[in-house]
């Protein structure tokens, strides 16, 4: 079955250092991927997409991810994190064949001063 | 609007009463879509609108849900006879061609449903 899986519930950051979300993924063909961050009390907003092409994906707010089919994987960077990145991420993808994207079930960033 | 709108922003409840969550997507956008949040949760597909027809209502929890949405524009989402289990946030997006998850989503701010 088609999947996304983020294995990380909680993941905690200090302001300043770097961070990598994970997410993998489970389709036969070449997925779409998207990663949306939602900040509490707010809707989903996308942080950036893959579709094909360039395997390392530029985003919004100094947010990158690249696209690893050898390990089916593609995981949410960002240098260095600021207290506003404080946020639930949601990995998301689908396939040629399907017209709604399978959610991950999100993984919550918590950053320290 | 320059983003999808949706409406209550919070809705409290007694259980067994009906409640009814509108959606505004983006001015254009032929596609629709309604989701589930629990608390703690992934998004739950609910259902999907192309235009006015709903293709897909594989994601109806139960024939207490029901949803209608008119031409391109306003879409409704009515849970009768609410039960606790139903306590959410329930998302609405919207994207502007018709049905393809390589599509961008633009989700709303949701609604926060409480049932009693």
């Amino acid at each position: 079955a088609q999947s996304v899986t983020q294995p990380d519930i909680h993941i905690t950051v200090s302001e300043g250092a770097s961070l990598e979300l994970r997410c993998n993924y489970s389709y036969g063909a070449t997925p779409y991927l998207f990663w949306y961050v939602q900040s509490p009390g707010q809707g989903l907003q996308l942080l950036l997409k893959y579709f094909s092409g360039d395997t390392l994906v530029q985003g919004i707010k100094g947010f990158e991810a690249e696209f690893k089919r050898s390990q089916s994987s593609f995981n949410l960077r960002k240098p260095s994190v600021h207290w506003s990145d404080a946020a639930e991420y949601f990995c998301a993808g689908g396939s040629g064949g399907s017209y709604i994207p399978t959610f991950g079930r999100g993984t919550s960033l918590i950053v320290h001063p | 609007g320059a983003g999808v709108s949706q409406s209550p922003s919070n809705k409290v409840t007694e259980k067994g009463k009906d409640v009814e969550l509108r959606c505004d997507p983006i001015s254009g956008h032929t596609a629709l879509y309604w989701y589930r949040q629990r608390l703690g949760q992934g998004l739950e597909f609910l259902i999907y609108f192309q235009g006015n027809s709903a293709p897909d209502k594989s994601g109806l929890p139960s024939d207490r849900f029901s949803a209608e949405r008119t031409g391109e524009s306003v879409s409704t989402l009515t849970i009768q006879r609410t039960q606790q289990e139903d306590s959410a946030v329930y998302l609405c997006a919207s994207s502007l061609k018709t049905g393809n998850s390589a599509d961008t989503q633009y989700f709303g701010p949701g609604t926060r449903l409480t049932v009693l």
